[in-house]
This record gives structure tokens, C-alpha cells and sequence, in this order.
């Protein structure tokens, strides 16, 4: 049962585009959700975080936005850059276990 | 401030060893998580250490196994391995706060480590 989808294993955008990169979830009582970039060869670093009292939230060029009847968030990156090629996480929380449940990566190719 | 280290990089063992792996958690954390990442999925909880306990253990079964100590390094260790076993094993610091009730927190991840079991 897998908890976190991500239903789109491959993205390629243009680089000065927007990349919208989607995730889906089955628990509601998921309350706070991240987003980590993994480049080859490296961990997965923090890109930004989400909790279930907010729809939105901004970082740079990087927008969450949570749409918690859907049980669905997406990340938005603008504009994209060929250094954004990586390949994007999202996990989810119940804070109350502290147990992160990823997805399954999407991998985002930004063509120069 | 340090990140989160991990080692060995690298490491090749063969079905029924026994592995350790080793994680120095990023200075300020007091929280170890360990996740083990299959070729081609997302990365999957194996357990998480405070002070110096377990709390919370994922779909794995008791052949993994953990510490922590007191200066919040930690050890992961895998008996009986498995050739299913090879993958990339994160270790993740995060600060819990006064208790792990304090709130959400945000896991900083080391490069991993690569076993493959043959």
C-alpha cells in the first residue's frame, strides 16, 4: 500500500519554465509534508516544507501549494534552471509518529 | 555547522555476513532516522533513535538493528544479510525539540551508504 505517489516518474521542461511536479496521498492524517532534490551520488537535500494549516507556502523560486480535500500538493519551480535537474521527493508525516513516508521520485531534466 | 556523515561509502558483502554502517548526525541534532533506498523507489523508514532509544520501526524485520549514543552518532546493523538487502542506507539527523511532541521537524540526510550483497 503505498501511502505517497508520485505518478509521474520523468519531467523535461525548458529551462526558464515552469516545472509543477505532483504528489499524491492516501493517509489524512498526513499533517506536514517536505520536498528534497537528490542529485547522483549525494543524500537528499531539504528543498522546502509544507504543514497541513497552510495551502501555501514560498521559498525563492520554489512554491508548495497543498490542496488537503485532494490529499495532493505540488511543487512549483520558477523559473527552471539546468541545474534543477534532479530527481524530487516528496515524503509525508503524522507528526505524531515522526516516520517519514516518501514517494517515489520524479526525475526533472531542464533542457538549456 | 557539520552535515550529517556516513560511512563506508561503498561496501560489498556477501548473503548471511553481518554489516555495520556508521552515521555522525549534524552537529545541534539529537534525532537519528534510518532509511533504506531501493534502486528506483523513494527512500523507506527503517527506525528512528532518541536518546539513545528506538522509537518507531518501519516494515523491517529485527535482523535490522540500531544504537544510538551519547554524543547522537548512530549504527545501523544488518545480520543474515540478503541479496534483497543491497540498496542505499540514509541516515537522517533532525533536532526534536524538548520531546518528540515539540513538532514537525525536518530530516537533514548524509550521501549514504551503497551495500551490495552478493
Amino acid at each position: 500500500d503505498q501511502q505517497v505517489k508520485q505518478n509521474s516518474p520523468s519531467l523535461s521542461v525548458q529551462e526558464g519554465r515552469i516545472s509543477i511536479l505532483n504528489c499524491d496521498y492516501t493517509n489524512s492524517m498526513f499533517d506536514y509534508f517536505l520536498w528534497y532534490k537528490k542529485y547522483p551520488a549525494e543524500g537528499p537535500t531539504f528543498l522546502i516544507s509544507i504543514s497541513s494549516i497552510k495551502d501555501k507556502n514560498e521559498d525563492g523560486r520554489f512554491t508548495v501549494f497543498l490542496n488537503k480535500s485532494a490529499k495532493h500538493l505540488s511543487l512549483h519551480i520558477v523559473p527552471s534552471q539546468p541545474g534543477d535537474s534532479a530527481v524530487y521527493f516528496c515524503a509525508a508525516s503524522d507528526t505524531g509518529t515522526y516516520k517519514y513516508i516518501f514517494g517515489t521520485g520524479t526525475r526533472l531534466k531542464v533542457l538549456a | 555547522e557539520t552535515g550529517v556523515t556516513q560511512s563506508p561509502t561503498h561496501l560489498i558483502k556477501t548473503r548471511g555476513q553481518q554489516v555495520t554502517l556508521r552515521c555522525s548526525s549534524q552537529s545541534g541534532h539529537n534525532t537519528v532516522s534510518w532509511y533504506q533506498q531501493a534502486l528506483g523507489q523513494g527512500p523507506q523508514f527503517i527506525f528512528q533513535y532518541y536518546r539513545e532509544e528506538e522509537n518507531g520501526r518501519g516494515n523491517f524485520p529485527p535482523r535490522f538493528s540500531g544504537l544510538q549514543f551519547p554524543n547522537y552518532s548512530s549504527e545501523l546493523n544488518v545480520n543474515a544479510l540478503e541479496l534483497d538487502d543491497s540498496a542505499l542506507y540514509l541516515c537522517a539527523s533532525s533536532w526534536a525539540g524538548r520531546s518528540l511532541s515539540s513538532g514537525a521537524n525536518v530530516l537533514t540526510f548524509g550521501a549514504g551508504s551503497r551495500l551490495t550483497v552478493l
